[in-house]
């Protein structure tokens, strides 16, 4: 069956580190996003792609980068990881339609910095 | 501005009970979802609205859509202890090859055997 992965479910780093979240469709779906979850806030957007070579800012990107060299991965990349980025990250894909804009989320991964 | 507000914020119910939870958005849509979310688990969709559709079943789920008053409703009837999750809204913004879906901050719901 098609899914979603992301690694690791579980990351502790310190700050300034540099931390990449990985995330695998075999969905074959052109977009993907990554959203950060936290307490009070919902799901935040903070980056997006809608294919190859593509990569767009959301909302909270701030800090953050991706790259989308194939169609399955869109690794999340925190160039320096600071304490206001510990957070429950959430990837998702969808296959690119507006009448089945229905988005599939991966288990997500839980970030502390310290 | 937050599109996609639900409330209540948080639920809690009986076994058998139906629960409601609304949805508030502020531009037009092409399609509004609902999503549940287990406890430490990823979203799960449950059921798609179009803008030019009211109403929508699927199951035990029932979702309402009032456009001229940027609304939303989820029915969950004869609940059950297993539905008890976060649900939430989103809703994508219309025109565009828009993919992007904002989500409200989502209504807690535990259903009590």
């Amino acid at each position: 069956d098609a899914e979603i992965t992301q690694s690791p479910r579980h990351k502790i780093t310190e700050t300034g580190r540099q931390v990449t979240l990985a995330c695998h469709q075999t969905w074959n779906h052109n977009n993907m996003f990554w959203y950060r979850q936290d307490l009070g806030h919902g799901l935040r957007l903070i980056h997006y792609s809608y294919g190859v070579q593509d990569t767009n800012k959301g909302e909270v990107s701030d800090g953050y980068s991706v790259s989308r060299s194939n169609t399955e991965d869109l690794p999340l990349t925190l160039e320096s990881a600071a304490s206001s980025q510990t957070s429950v990250y959430f990837c998702a894909s969808s296959d690119g339609t507006v009448a089945k804009n229905i988005q599939y989320f991966g288990a997500g991964t839980r970030l502390s910095v310290l | 501005s937050q599109q996609g507000e639900e409330d209540p914020q948080a639920l809690s119910i009986q076994e058998g009970e139906n629960a409601t939870m609304n949805c508030s958005y502020k531009t037009s849509i092409n399609n509004l979802q609902w999503y549940r979310q287990n406890s430490g688990r990823g979203l799960v969709h449950l059921i798609l609205i179009r803008s030019n559709e009211r109403e929508k079943h699927s199951g035990r789920l029932r979702v309402t859509l009032d456009t001229s008053k940027k609304s939303s409703s989820l029915l969950i009837t004869a609940s059950r202890a297993a539905d008890t999750a976060s649900y939430f809204c989103a809703t994508d913004a219309k025109g565009g090859s828009n993919y992007k879906l904002t989500f409200g901050k989502g209504t807690l719901l535990t259903v009590n055997p």
